[in-house]
């Protein structure tokens, strides 16, 4: 069965950017029709879907994020990244990645902090 | 942005209970919503999809319903691994956009 692990720096430096990784276990990033995603969640707060990327390349942002995010596919690692620009301590967040627009599975999630 | 408004956002019970929770749109999204159960300190975990259907490995006391603007959640009989945060999630349209959450918690 298809697993996604997170992986990154777990501390971030105001107006730094952020670049986290999924890596995608139990099948590919390229087959079927599959959306790949990337979510936060504030501490203590709700969940906040930040993008996708389609199997084909094609990309789909949160207009309120759109400016700062990138999302790309790396098919031969069976991976997708995130790049947010311009961080600042309101990024603070746990970060997961998930397949699909019904999200399935998730990876387990990686908490990131924006701070001096 | 489709809005997505979750009630209760905190709802107290007790083993063996029937709760149900309420997620409204704030337009049409036909069937095309999800929930999640969500326990400290792990990732949300799918119970339903396209409102209505249980997702693989799902307890049968999870039930969804609902269509266009109004859904539900409902657990049948309440067991002690529900005690959990439940969300809302439509993917009618980008962005797609969860409820608050509903806490439910031990009476």
């Amino acid at each position: 069965q298809v697993q996604l692990q997170e992986s990154g720096p777990r501390l971030v430096r105001p107006s730094e950017s952020l670049s986290l990784t999924c890596t995608v276990s139990g099948g590919s990033v390229s087959s079927g029709s599959d959306y790949w995603n990337w979510i936060r969640q504030p501490p203590g707060k709700g969940l906040q879907w930040i993008g996708y990327i389609f199997q084909s390349g094609g990309t789909t942002y949160n207009p309120s994020l759109k400016s700062r995010v990138t999302i790309s596919l790396d098919t031969s690692k069976r991976q997708f990244s995130l790049k947010m620009t311009s961080m600042t301590p309101a990024d603070t967040a746990v970060y997961y990645c998930a397949r699909g627009l019904r999200f399935a599975p998730w990876g387990q999630g990686t908490l990131v902090t924006v701070s001096s | 942005d489709i809005q997505m408004t979750q009630s209760p956002s905190t709802l107290s019970a007790s083993v063996g209970d029937r709760v149900t929770i309420t997620c409204r749109a704030s337009q049409s999204i036909v069937t095309w919503l999800a929930w999640y159960q969500q326990k400290p300190g792990r990732a949300p975990n799918l119970l339903i999809y396209q409102a209505s259907n249980l997702e693989s490995g799902v307890p049968s006391r999870f039930s969804g319903s609902g269509s266009g603007t109004e859904f539900t959640l409902t657990i049948s009989r309440l067991q002690p691994d529900d005690f959990a945060t439940y969300y809302c999630q439509q993917y009618d349209s980008s962005p797609l956009t969860f409820g608050g959450g509903t806490k439910v918690e031990i009476k």
